[in-house]
């Protein structure tokens, strides 16, 4: 049964970095689009990029100058670093796992999801 | 401002049926599949139908989703009490290269 774990600091100062650790347990990282989705207090769900087992990765462009993701398959975890954060970064961030079925996408594992504050 | 469409809320009472739209565009729904989620009351979304109609294992068949053009919609029968949650709509948009969600309708069982 695959798991997934973020973890990371939950309050991150405002200009500084967000960074969130995503490990993955019970199965494989290889061969898989691994993704952070976030979702602010009382909002809805917002991509903020994938990864590739590979290392292939593709950002939301309203995010893409400030995020980078990271994986590690030896350690069976992916990261997400977001720069210069500001208090609209304030979100719960999910980590997730993009899955195929006959060609078809969907997200069927995720991660139980940590809140970061962006707050000084 | 979500790229995919969604009524903000929905209500209805148990044992009936209820339907949630959401409208995208021609770079998303229009060329690509609908995935729909549910999420709990302080739990992660789950998975409750991909490719527009297909329900993943587990998932009862009171849940049906279609696809018309560049809208999609999930509908519930024989509603109970614990399908009250948030639904969103998901979709590839070729144009933004990446994952785009409706802003998620809040379903209500009276």
């Amino acid at each position: 049964h695959v798991q997934l774990q973020e973890s990371g600091p939950g309050l991150v100062k405002p200009s500084e970095t967000l960074s969130l650790t995503c490990t993955v347990s019970g199965g494989s990282i290889s061969g898989y689009y691994w993704s952070w989705i976030r979702q602010p207090p009382g909002k809805g769900l917002e991509w903020v990029g994938y990864i590739y087992y590979s290392g292939n990765t593709a950002y939301n462009p309203s995010l893409k100058s400030r995020v980078t993701m990271s994986i590690d398959t030896s350690r069976n975890h992916f990261s997400l670093r977001l720069s210069s954060a500001t208090a609209a970064d304030t979100a719960m961030y999910y980590c997730a796992r993009e899955t195929a079925v006959a060609g078809n996408h969907f997200y069927d594992y995720w991660g139980q999801g940590t809140l970061v504050t962006v707050s000084s | 401002q979500s790229v995919l469409t969604q009524p903000p809320s929905a209500s209805e009472t148990p044992g009936q049926r209820v339907t949630i739209s959401c409208s995208g565009s021609s770079s998303n729904i229009g060329i690509n599949n609908v995935n729909w989620y549910q999420q709990l009351p302080g739990t992660a979304p789950k998975v409750l139908m991909y490719r527009n109609n297909q329900r993943p294992s587990g998932v009862p068949d009171r849940f049906s989703g279609s696809k018309s053009g560049t809208s999609a919609s999930l509908a519930i029968s024989g509603l109970q009490s614990e399908d009250e949650a948030d639904y969103y709509c998901a979709a590839w948009d070729d144009s933004l290269n990446g994952w785009v969600f409706g802003g998620g309708t809040k379903l209500t069982v009276l």
